[in-house]
C-alpha cells in the first residue's frame, strides 16, 4: 500500500529556513518521482519542485532560489528545504508520488508568522 | 508556464443533475510521444486531493463511471453524468505536459 507522510514545524518566523520531510512507503524513490504541492489557505493548488527517480530535481521558477530538495533513498525520505521564508508561503505543503500525482500525503500545514 | 483556465468557479447541481467543468490550456499539451498529460483531480473539504481521470479520458482505478474526461489539445471537459452527494467539493485540472506542471484555478461543486 502506497503512503506518503509530511512531517515538519507547523510555525517558522519570518526569513527562517523551512525543513519539511516526506516520508514513502510501498514504492521505491529510485523507481518513482515524488512531487511537492503547496496550497495557501482557501486558496488552490500550486506544484512546488520535484526529485525524479534518477535524483535530479526540477523547481517552481519562482522559488527556485530559495529551495532544495534532495532525498534519502535508505531512508525512503524525500526533503524540502526553502529559505528566506515569507508569510505568502503559509500553505499546506503536500508530498505526492509521480508526475500523475497518484498519492497525495496528507500535508502538513505550515505558518509563517513572528 | 502554461495557464490552464477553469470554468466555472463554482457549481450548483442538484443530485442527479449531470455537469460538465471546462479546462482550457493556453497551449497544446499534446506531448512529442503522442500523449496528453491533462489530469483531473477532486479534493474534498479538509482533504488531500485525489486523482480522478488521466490522460484526458481515463479514469483512475475505483472512479465511478459517472464521470467521464474529454477534449484534446487546449480545450479539455470533465462531465459528472448524475451527481451524487459524494462528488461535492473542487475539481482542478492539472497539467505536465510542460514543466513546470501547472493547475487550473479549480471548480467547487456545490450539492443544493
Amino acid at each position: 500500500q502506497v503512503q506518503l507522510k509530511e512531517s515538519g514545524p507547523g510555525l517558522v518566523q519570518p526569513s527562517q529556513t523551512l525543513s519539511l520531510t516526506c516520508t514513502v512507503s510501498g514504492f521505491s524513490l529510485t523507481s518513482n518521482s515524488v512531487h511537492w504541492v503547496r496550497q495557501p489557505p482557501g486558496k488552490g493548488l500550486e506544484w512546488v519542485g520535484a526529485i525524479w527517480s534518477g535524483g535530479s530535481t526540477d523547481y517552481n521558477s519562482a522559488l527556485k532560489s530559495r529551495l532544495s530538495i534532495s532525498r534519502d533513498t535508505s531512508k525512503s525520505q524525500v526533503f524540502l528545504k526553502m529559505n528566506s521564508l515569507q508569510t505568502e508561503d503559509t500553505a499546506i505543503y503536500f508530498c505526492t508520488r509521480s508526475s500523475g500525482l497518484l498519492d497525495w500525503g496528507q500535508g502538513t500545514l505550515v505558518t509563517v508568522s513572528s | 508556464d502554461v495557464v490552464l483556465t477553469q470554468t466555472p468557479p463554482t457549481l450548483l447541481a442538484t443530485i442527479g443533475q449531470s455537469v460538465s467543468i471546462s479546462c482550457r490550456s493556453s497551449q497544446s499539451l499534446l506531448h512529442s510521444n503522442g500523449n496528453t498529460y491533462l489530469n483531473w483531480l477532486l479534493q474534498r473539504t479538509g482533504q488531500s486531493p485525489q486523482p480522478l481521470i488521466y490522460l484526458v479520458s481515463k479514469l483512475e482505478s475505483g472512479v465511478p463511471n459517472r464521470f467521464s474526461g474529454s477534449g484534446s489539445g487546449t480545450d479539455f471537459t470533465l462531465k459528472i453524468s448524475g451527481v451524487e452527494a459524494e462528488d461535492l467539493g473542487v475539481y482542478y485540472c492539472m497539467q505536465f505536459t510542460h514543466y513546470p506542471l501547472t493547475f487550473g484555478s479549480g471548480t467547487k461543486l456545490e450539492i443544493k
